[in-house]
C-alpha cells in the first residue's frame, strides 16, 4: 500500500508570496493533519481535518488555511509568506476510526523556504 | 512551562549500548503516548504507541508511561548504528491533536 505522498518535495519562496502544498493519504484514510516542524519549535500542529471538514485547528495565523477534498486529499495554503514560515511541513493521515487515539502516518514533507 | 518537555542532546553512544530516552509533561489528562523516529529528511515513523501507564515492548524497543511522576521513557537495547535518528515523543487527551516533544537527536557510532 502507498504511503502518504507530499508536492512538491521542495520549495522557494519570497516574503509576501503564497504557497499551496499539497498531501495525499494513504488509501482509506479519511483524517489528514497538518504540521509545521522548525528547529526552534519543533513538530507544531496546524489543522486536522475529516471528511471535508476541519475538525482540530492548531495555533497558527489565519494565513495558514487548509482543505479536504471527496477523495481525502489534502491542500494548505499560506499566504502573505514571511521568513519565519521556512519550515518543514508535514502531512499525516489516519484511518479515523471510532474511540481511542487514531495512529498517524506521516509524510516525507515539503521543506519550504521563504527569502 | 511547555506541555511536553525532552531533553535535545545529542546523545552519543557505543554500538551495543542501552539507550534511554525521556520526556515529561505537565498535562495529567494526556492518556495516549507514542515514540516517533525521525531519519534525517524523512517524515516521522511511529515506534511505539502505549495508551495509559505501564510498559510495552517491541523487539529491542520498551515504551514505558509512569503517570503518576509525568514522565515516559524509551529504551533501545543492543543499539545499532541503524539506530541513529530524531526520536520524538508525543501525547495527546482523546479527540485533540498530538503534542510532540522537540525530538532527541542519538548517534550510535560503531
Amino acid at each position: 500500500k502507498a504511503g502518504v505522498t507530499q508536492t512538491p518535495r521542495y520549495l522557494i519562496k519570497t516574503r509576501g508570496q503564497q504557497v499551496t502544498l499539497s498531501c495525499s493519504p494513504i488509501s482509506g484514510h479519511r483524517s489528514v493533519s497538518w504540521y509545521q516542524q522548525t528547529p526552534g519549535q519543533g513538530l507544531q500542529f496546524l489543522f486536522e481535518y475529516f471528511s471535508e471538514t476541519q475538525r482540530n485547528k492548531g495555533n497558527f495565523p489565519g494565513r495558514f488555511s487548509g482543505r479536504q477534498f471527496s477523495n481525502s486529499r489534502s491542500e494548505m495554503n499560506v499566504s502573505t509568506l514571511e521568513l519565519g514560515d521556512s519550515a518543514l511541513y508535514l502531512c499525516a493521515s489516519s484511518l479515523a476510526v471510532a474511540g481511542g487515539l487514531e495512529t498517524q502516518y506521516f509524510g516525507p514533507g515539503t521543506r519550504l523556504l521563504v527569502l | 512551562q511547555k506541555e511536553v518537555e525532552q531533553d535535545p542532546g545529542p546523545l552519543s553512544v557505543p554500538e551495543g549500548a542501552i539507550v534511554s530516552l525521556n520526556c515529561t509533561y505537565s498535562n495529567s489528562a494526556f492518556q495516549y503516548f507514542m515514540w516517533y523516529r525521525q531519519y534525517s529528511r524523512k517524515g516521522p515513523e511511529l515506534l511505539m504507541y502505549t495508551y495509559s501507564s505501564g510498559n510495552k515492548e517491541d523487539g529491542r524497543f520498551t515504551a514505558q508511561v509512569d503517570k503518576s511522576s509525568k514522565y515516559i521513557s524509551l529504551f533501545i537495547r543492543d543499539s545499532q548504528p541503524s539506530d541513529s535518528a530524531t526520536y520524538l515523543c508525543a501525547m495527546a487527551k482523546a479527540g485533540t491533536a498530538l503534542i510532540f516533544g522537540k525530538g532527541t537527536t542519538l548517534s550510535v557510532s560503531s
